[in-house]
């Protein structure tokens, strides 16, 4: 099973900041990695596709980067709004489809 | 546009089984997999296993293997998730989603009680 190990597991930051969560992948994923934002009470968000790409409607300070085992996803410009659990996922072996641990975001 | 709706919350004995319902729209419900995703209250996501509506054929992980059963009826474009044997430590919102995913469902409280 491909493990995800996603950190920190809790972040807290000002307005305004920049803001980084790394995952890394127990093997060889190529890009087959996703980003969501997950609201109380509500489903998990699709932010970023394919390691990179960022979905349609999404906020541009928001991005991703990475290939291979290693992955970042970065908000240029933290937002009130922003607010959530973020969870990275991978999909390249769809029999096994893995989350990681997720982080905690809060607002300073 | 596309969605995903599934069933109302259920409240199940130890011992029981329950089976969610997840009706698609929007898109052509044969040509993407469906996905199940569990999440305990306070806890993080937890893939169960997926579908491929087209074909019927499923996967799913290992900790559920035996006790899970994905199945579909494409004529009404709906999935379904039947989890037997319930435990307390099954409860949670369980999620259907499409694709790699990129659309959820709402989710669907399960609780288990006696």
């Amino acid at each position: 099973d491909i493990q995800m190990t996603q950190s920190p597991s809790s972040l807290s930051a000002s307005v305004g900041d920049r803001v980084t969560i790394t995952c890394q992948a127990s093997q060889d994923i190529s890009n087959y990695l996703n980003w969501y934002q997950q609201k109380p009470g509500k489903a998990p968000k699709l932010l970023i596709y394919d390691a990179s790409n960022l979905e349609t409607g999404v906020p541009s300070r928001f991005s991703g980067s990475g290939s291979g085992t290693d992955f970042t996803f970065t908000i240029s410009s933290l937002q009130p709004e922003d607010i959530a659990t973020y969870y990275c996922q991978q999909y390249d072996n769809l029999l096994q489809i893995t989350f990681g641990q997720g982080t905690r975001l809060e607002i300073k | 546009q596309v969605q995903l709706v599934q069933s109302g919350a259920e409240v199940k004995k130890p011992g029981a089984s329950v089976k969610v319902s997840c009706k698609a729209s929007g898109y052509t419900f044969t040509s993407y997999d469906i996905n199940w995703v569990r999440q305990a209250t306070g806890q993080g996501l937890e893939w169960m296993g997926w579908m491929n509506p087209n074909s019927g054929n499923t996967g799913y992980a290992q900790k559920f293997q035996g006790r899970v059963t994905m199945t579909r009826n494409t004529s009404i474009s709906t999935a379904y998730m039947e989890l037997s044997s319930l435990r307390s430590e099954d409860t949670a919102v369980y999620y259907c989603a499409r694709g790699h995913p990129d659309y959820w469902g709402q989710g669907t409280l399960v609780t288990v009680s006696s």
